[in-house]
């Protein structure tokens, strides 16, 4: 079964407009951690942001932050002011202290593209 | 400081070469994480090691295997290639182990033909 699911292949979102690219996940233990990270056409891997499931506050990283609604399992990114630069795939993951010693899991990714 | 390096950036092999692909961490992490990402099966976990130790494994054959050096830096081989191998590999340090506050290296990628 799917753990982290993303369920937008693709998006286009207007500058300076607010975004939100979804991501539910899938896990019985109660301690685990989800994160975002951003993957421009160069490839390399950028971490934005980090929920713990214990954490009573969203979380958030200037225009980012993160809507976590726990009973739904949902951990939705919401990137605000949109800029051209945030063109990039964007992947959610998890962290499971029961799967294999906190290896991450990860989503398909969203592929987010910024119109001018 | 410098960030995560990995080298070399592109590479192409034949199959039933082997390959070995490096990574330097930032300095003073001690941990190193690898993964294959492919447009078919996305970002799966290789391995982890801490202080030279691998610590943590994913469901990957024996084919692939990786080990770490005293000054952190840290090795990935790949022995008799397959087609299903071409991806790009990410390198990610951090201080400690585990994946929290993970710096990924710009990858390799790796073409089998």
């Amino acid at each position: 079964a799917q753990k982290i699911t993303q369920t937008q292949p693709g998006m286009f979102v207007q500058e300076k407009e607010a975004v939100t690219l979804d991501c539910t996940y899938d896990t019985s233990d109660p301690s685990y951690g989800l994160f975002w990270y951003k993957q421009p056409s160069s490839g390399e891997m950028i971490f934005l942001i980090y929920q713990g499931s214990y954490d009573q506050q969203n979380a958030t990283e200037g225009r980012y932050s993160l809507n976590f609604q726990k009973a739904r399992k949902s951990a939705n990114l919401v990137i605000s002011a949109s800029q051209l630069g945030d063109s990039a795939m964007y992947f959610c993951a998890m962290r499971e202290p029961r799967d294999s010693n906190y290896q991450l899991i990860w989503g398909a990714g969203t592929k987010l593209i910024i119109k001018p | 400081k410098a960030g995560v390096t990995q080298t070399p950036r592109y590479l192409i092999k034949t199959r039933g070469q082997q390959v070995t692909l490096s990574c330097s961490p930032i300095s003073g992490h001690r941990s190193v994480s690898w993964y294959q990402q492919t447009p078919g099966q996305g970002l799966q976990f290789l391995f982890e090691y801490f202080s030279e130790t691998q610590r943590n494994k994913g469901n990957f054959p024996g084919r692939f295997s990786g080990r770490q050096f005293s000054n952190s830096r840290s090795e990935m081989n790949v022995s008799t290639l397959e087609l299903g191998d071409s991806a790009l590999y990410l390198c990610a340090s951090s201080l400690a182990k585990g994946p929290l506050e993970q710096y990924f290296g710009p990858g390799t990628r790796l073409t089998v033909t």
